[in-house]
């Protein structure tokens, strides 16, 4: 069975700080990996998936396949950034696995 | 607009109630989703259809029904609604059916049971 893992539920970082948002998978297969975010109130939104290997607001995400994990990263963090990040897996199944989330928040 | 869109999206209603939530999209998408996000932000997937056929139900009370008009709707009944029904109910969307899909999200239906 595929699984997502965020162990951080509540992520503090000073506005500038680097920003590093933990995911670890499991799944025997080949996955495809996505983060989303929801800032306060709004509806979920994809950030990134790590197909794409794109940038997005300066977030980044490698899919590290020898330690199962798709971290997210932004070398400054901005008050903007301040949300709740899911990450998610597509195993092959027909829906996305989610992980519980990580709520970040940039202190100003 | 294209989107994902549900109404209502504020409800407050007392135990015992039967509500419904309605979600349309209008990206010409063939799958579309219920998700539930509890009180702790925990998302977890409810029902999908595709075009208009039941693919994924998850253990989820029957007191919960999905009603697939056509492939660009998909309405969220419940009955006798509970106290721990309260969350926020997510309809989505996404081209096809499978992994690697990007899933379009709808801006979520807070439902407060009393």
């Amino acid at each position: 069975a595929q699984r997502v893992t965020q162990p951080e539920k509540l992520l503090s970082v000073f506005k500038g700080a680097p920003v590093e948002l933990k995911c670890n998978y499991s799944y025997s297969g080949s996955p495809e990996l996505f983060w989303y975010v929801q800032y306060s109130r709004q509806r979920l939104q994809l950030l990134l998936r790590h197909i794409s290997r794109e940038s997005i607001k300066g977030f980044t995400a490698d899919l590290n396949k020898g330690e199962t994990s798709f971290h997210l990263k932004k070398p400054f963090a901005q008050e903007e950034d301040s949300a709740m990040y899911y990450c998610a897996l597509g195993a092959g199944s027909y829906q996305l696995t989610f992980g519980k989330g990580t709520k970040l928040s940039v202190i100003p | 607009d294209t989107a994902v869109s549900q109404t209502p999206k504020y409800l407050v209603t007392q135990m015992g109630n039967d509500k419904s939530i309605k979600c349309e999209q209008n990206l010409g998408h063939d799958t579309m989703y219920w998700y539930k996000q509890d009180s702790k932000k925990f998302l977890k997937i409810m029902f999908s259809y595709n075009n208009k056929e039941l693919i994924i139900n998850e253990t989820v009370p029957n007191r919960f029904s999905p009603k697939s008009p056509d492939k660009a709707h998909l309405n969220l009944h419940i009955n006798s609604l509970e106290l721990g029904d309260s969350a926020v109910y997510f309809c989505a969307s996404s081209p096809w059916t499978g992994s690697g899909n990007t899933i379009y999200f709808g801006e979520g239906s807070w439902l407060t049971v009393v």
